[in-house]
């Protein structure tokens, strides 16, 4: 199975400030890479697919960026309702489609 | 626009096993490909299976190979996911999702989670 390794574990930012989560597979998987929000309680929402393509209803300030191993998820000009938890998930060639232990990004 | 809806919480002793439906409400079950995947209290997530309603293709992560069965009723438009020989490793959110692309294996529509605990 391809392993996503996801970092920071949790980090902490104050509002309008920059913030990049990083993600590395532990093989190529192209662009085949996703990235979801997930709020406590709530089921994951897609934010990020095929590495850089920004869901529909996502707002801008999230961008997506990076192929083969290593991608990034930014979000700019953090705002109040950032407060959540970010994954990445591979859909690389055949199941399982593995995710990344998660990022808790916390508002100051 | 396809909404999957689960039901509800279950608490189930160690050993035992469990089924969790999922309803592709507003949308026909052969038009989307359905994954379960679980999330443990605190943890990420965890790809499960997928069911591929046409050509009925039924794919499982090798962890649950055996002790999961996943299923679709296409008469009443509902997933089903089954795991046995409960322990309490599986108490977990369970989740189904689908694509709005199929293929993509990425995943936008969610149904709300079911909460299984395994507890004596």
């Amino acid at each position: 199975d391809i392993q996503m390794t996801q970092s920071p574990s949790s980090l902490s930012a104050s509002i309008g400030d920059r913030v990049t989560i990083t993600c590395r597979a532990s093989q190529s998987i192209s662009n085949y890479l996703n990235w979801y929000q997930q709020k406590p309680g709530k089921p994951p929402n897609l934010l990020i697919y095929a590495a850089s393509n920004l869901q529909s209803g996502v707002p801008s300030r999230f961008r997506g960026s990076g192929s083969g191993t290593d991608f990034t998820l930014t979000i700019n000009n953090l705002q109040p309702e950032d407060l959540a938890t970010y994954f990445c998930q591979q859909s690389y060639g055949s199941p399982p489609y593995t995710f990344g232990r998660g990022t808790k990004l916390e508002i100051k | 626009q396809v909404q999957l809806v689960q039901s509800g919480a279950q608490l189930k002793e160690p050993g035992s096993s469990v089924r969790v439906s999922c309803e592709a409400s507003g949308g026909t079950l052969n038009n989307y490909r359905i994954t379960w995947m679980r999330q443990a209290p605190g943890q990420g997530l965890e790809w499960m299976g997928r069911i591929i309603p046409i050509p009925a293709i039924i794919n499982y992560a090798q962890k649950f190979q055996g002790r999961v069965t996943i299923t679709a009723d296409k008469s009443t438009n509902t997933a089903y996911l089954e795991v046995r020989s409960l322990r309490s490793g599986d108490t977990a959110v369970y989740y189904c999702a689908s694509e709005s692309v199929p293929g993509t294996d990425n995943f936008d529509y969610w149904g709300q989670g079911t909460l299984v605990t395994v507890s004596s």
